[in-house]
């Protein structure tokens, strides 16, 4: 049963608009949420994460939103830059490891 | 400073081959973790280990163990491998706190079993 679901499994967005990319979630007993990014033939690195007891972080450009009652978690990018083309995963951090989403596939064509 | 390294980058095996799997950090982080990638699913949990001399399994245990040699390394052995672990392997490695887990992963070795 997946926890954590990635339901966009590509995006494609052109350069310099807003990459709006998607999770939800199931397990409402969550720590925090976390984003990472991956590019091809490397390890995931982390991007931004968020508390329980927040509903929006910022870090320049990047920004994650926490709806809890919707039980919905969303990563924007603004503006997007060819060099966000990767595949992105969400996780939710509960207990004592990372669940991950299965990962949406950004790409910012010029 | 490194990170996470992990070695061999590539490795081939044949049905029922055993190898290990080797990952180090440093950055002196307590907890330590072994995923596996495959098309569509994400990142799965293997084994994690939250502390040096402490071990458990995660998601997807089966056909593989592991060994917490020290704070710095952490091992994943597959005894008699199967086609079914072929895969990526990622090691990450954290210092988690009550508020956050902020995990940083190694380059993968991409597994081939035939």
């Amino acid at each position: 049963d997946q926890q954590v679901k990635q339901n966009s499994p590509s995006l494609s967005v052109q350069e310099g608009r807003i990459s709006i990319l998607n999770c939800d979630y199931t397990n409402s007993m969550f720590d925090y949420f976390l984003w990472y990014k991956k590019y091809p033939a490397e390890g995931p690195t982390f991007l931004i994460s968020i508390s329980s007891i927040k509903d929006k972080n910022e870090d320049g450009r990047f920004t994650v939103f926490l709806n809890k009652s919707a039980k919905h978690l969303s990563l924007h990018i603004v503006p997007s830059q060819p060099g966000d083309s990767a595949v992105y995963f969400c996780a939710e951090g509960n207990t004592d490891k990372l669940i991950f989403g299965t990962g949406t596939r950004l790409q910012v064509f010029p | 400073n490194a990170g996470v390294t992990q070695t061999p980058k590539f490795q081939v095996l044949k049905t029922g081959q055993s190898m290990t799997l080797q990952c180090a950090q440093d950055m002196n982080h307590n907890s330590m973790y072994w995923y596996r990638q495959d098309p569509g699913m994400g990142l799965r949990l293997i084994y994690y280990s939250a502390s040096e001399g402490t071990t458990d399994k995660g998601e997807v245990p089966n056909g593989y163990n592991v060994s917490r040699l020290n704070k710095r390394e952490f091992s994943l052995r597959l005894e008699s491998a199967a086609p079914s672990q072929t895969s990526v392997y990622f090691c990450a490695s954290s210092d988690r706190t009550v508020y956050t887990d902020t995990q940083y992963f190694g380059p993968g070795t991409r597994l081939t079993v035939l």
